[in-house]
C-alpha cells in the first residue's frame, strides 16, 4: 500500500526566504505525483503535476522535483511572499489502482 | 482547463437528517470520481470511487450504507450522508477524472468542497 509522508509538517518564515518542501513515497511505481495548495476552509487548487518519466515541473517561482527511484518529491519556492501561505498538498498517483494517495501536507505561513 | 463544482458549498443539519452534496464535472466528462473525507488538518482520505453506471467501490471502513453515491451521468455523481451525526460533520471534496488525450490520461480536478456541520 502506497504510503505518502510530507515533511515538515508546519513552516513559518519570513517574507522572501527561498523554501524547500519535501515529500517521500513508498512504492516507486507510480504514474504521476501532483503539488497542490488548500487554503483554510477551501478546496484543492493544482499547482504542479510530474508525469513520472518526467524529473521536474516549473510554473513561475515554484519549481517540482522528482526523483522516482528514491521516492521523493521537492516542492521549491522562491522568494516566498505572504500569500504563499496555505497548506501544501502532495499526492502519488499509483500505477495499478489509478487512486491518488495524499500526503498530510505542510502548513506554510510566511509573514512580512 | 476543467473545472469541477460542489453543491452546497456549507451546510449545516440537525442530527438524524440526511444530507445529498452534488459533484458536476462542467465541461468534460468523467467516467470515474471519487469522494474523499478531510478533518481539521488532517489529510485527504478517500471514501470511495465512483464510476457512470455502477455501483461505488469504498473503501475499507466506510459505511456504504450511511454514506450512499449514486454516479448516474458522466458530469454528476452524488454523496447522501444518511441520519448525519455530529461525528459527520466534516469537510467532503469531490475529484472528477478526464480521460481523454487532450489533457494527458488520468488527470483529476478537484471540487471546492462542501462543509458539513451536524448539529
Amino acid at each position: 500500500k502506497q504510503e505518502v509522508t510530507q515533511i515538515p509538517a508546519a513552516l513559518s518564515v519570513p517574507e522572501g526566504e527561498n523554501l524547500v518542501l519535501n515529500c517521500s513515497f513508498t512504492d516507486s511505481a507510480i504514474y504521476n505525483l501532483q503539488w497542490f495548495r488548500q487554503d483554510p476552509g477551501k478546496g484543492l487548487t493544482s499547482l504542479l503535476l510530474i508525469q513520472s518519466s518526467q524529473r521536474e515541473q516549473t510554473s513561475g517561482r515554484l519549481n517540482a522535483s522528482l526523483d522516482k527511484s528514491s521516492g521523493r518529491s521537492t516542492l521549491y519556492i522562491a522568494a516566498s511572499q505572504p500569500g504563499d501561505s496555505a497548506t501544501y498538498l502532495c499526492a502519488v498517483l499509483s500505477g495499478g489502482s489509478y487512486i491518488p494517495t495524499f500526503g498530510r501536507g505542510t502548513s506554510l505561513i510566511v509573514h512580512p | 482547463g476543467a473545472v469541477v463544482s460542489q453543491h452546497p458549498s456549507r451546510v449545516i443539519c440537525k442530527s438524524g437528517t440526511s444530507v445529498k452534496i452534488e459533484c458536476r464535472s462542467l465541461d468534460f466528462q468523467a467516467t470515474t470520481m471519487f469522494w474523499y473525507r478531510q478533518f481539521p488538518k488532517q489529510s485527504l482520505m478517500l471514501m470511495a470511487t465512483s464510476n457512470e453506471g455502477s455501483k461505488a467501490t469504498y473503501e475499507q471502513g466506510v459505511e456504504k450504507d450511511k454514506f450512499l453515491i449514486n454516479h448516474a451521468s458522466l458530469t454528476l455523481s452524488t454523496l447522501t450522508v444518511t441520519s448525519a451525526h455530529p461525528e459527520d460533520s466534516s469537510f467532503y471534496i469531490c475529484s472528477a477524472r478526464e480521460e481523454l488525450a487532450r489533457v494527458g490520461p488520468l488527470t483529476q480536478y478537484f471540487g471546492p468542497g462542501t462543509r458539513l456541520t451536524v448539529l
